[in-house]
């Protein structure tokens, strides 16, 4: 079964929403990674949260990390159409030495 | 010009045929890492190399090798195609440490008939 397993699977909001995905995890881990990919390319690093960070701020983007749930949240505000991308997480599992992606979020902002 | 690039970018071939994809790298970056993403579906580690003498298995590797010909080099090979081998195949690098951000290619798609 997959370590990071996001919700919702897709998401469609009105430009200038907030959008709010996401994800949970069944291992320790060291950090938390999200990426955004935009149809058939590649992914695009977004921001990383450390075990022992709580909330992290990268412009619109705010990302929250309970390692007590093993889940984390990704929210971006106001939102633009130029979001409309799929969303990933990424767990950097303790002992791994590698990441392990989420399924994803399919974003949809409609105009 | 791109930090890390794949070639191809678009690749039909069919079933049986030898396939490599290669991916080159300009960040200077030791570690590497082959993933597929099938349609609708996040990504699967195939294999990834720590440096150049070093190669790991991931989580989907039966069907697939790879060489690490230098340090800015990685190679991914299936050996003998096949349809469900149909893919989105990408390259990311990063650096050392606790599984650093990874940088992706613009991914190859292969398609196997």
């Amino acid at each position: 079964s997959q370590q990071g397993e996001e919700d919702p699977q897709a998401l469609s909001i009105q430009e200038g929403e907030n959008a709010t995905m996401n994800c949970s995890y069944k291992t320790s881990i060291n950090n938390l990674q999200w990426y955004r990919q935009n149809s058939g390319r590649g992914l695009v690093h977004l921001i990383l949260i450390r075990s022992n960070e709580r909330e992290k701020h990268s412009g619109r983007l705010r990302v929250t990390l309970d390692t007590s749930k093993k889940s984390s949240s990704l929210l971006i505000t106001a939102s633009r159409a130029a979001d409309t991308a799929s969303y990933f997480c990424a767990t950097d599992v303790k002992g791994a030495q590698k990441l392990v992606f989420g399924q994803g979020t399919r974003l949809t902002i409609n105009p | 010009d791109a930090d890390v690039t794949q070639t191809p970018r678009n690749r039909i071939t069919k079933t049986g045929k030898r396939i490599m994809l290669e991916c080159s790298q300009t960040k200077g970056h030791d570690r590497m890492y082959w993933y597929r993403q099938d349609p609708g579906l996040g990504l699967q580690l195939i294999y990834y190399s720590f440096d150049v003498k070093d190669i790991n298995k991931g989580e989907i590797s039966d069907g697939y090798s790879v060489s690490r010909q230098a340090q800015a080099k990685f190679s991914l090979s299936l050996e003998s195609a096949i349809p469900n081998q149909t893919a989105l195949y990408f390259c990311a690098t990063s650096g050392t440490g606790n599984a650093d951000t990874q940088y992706f290619g613009p991914g190859t798609r292969l398609t196997v008939l």
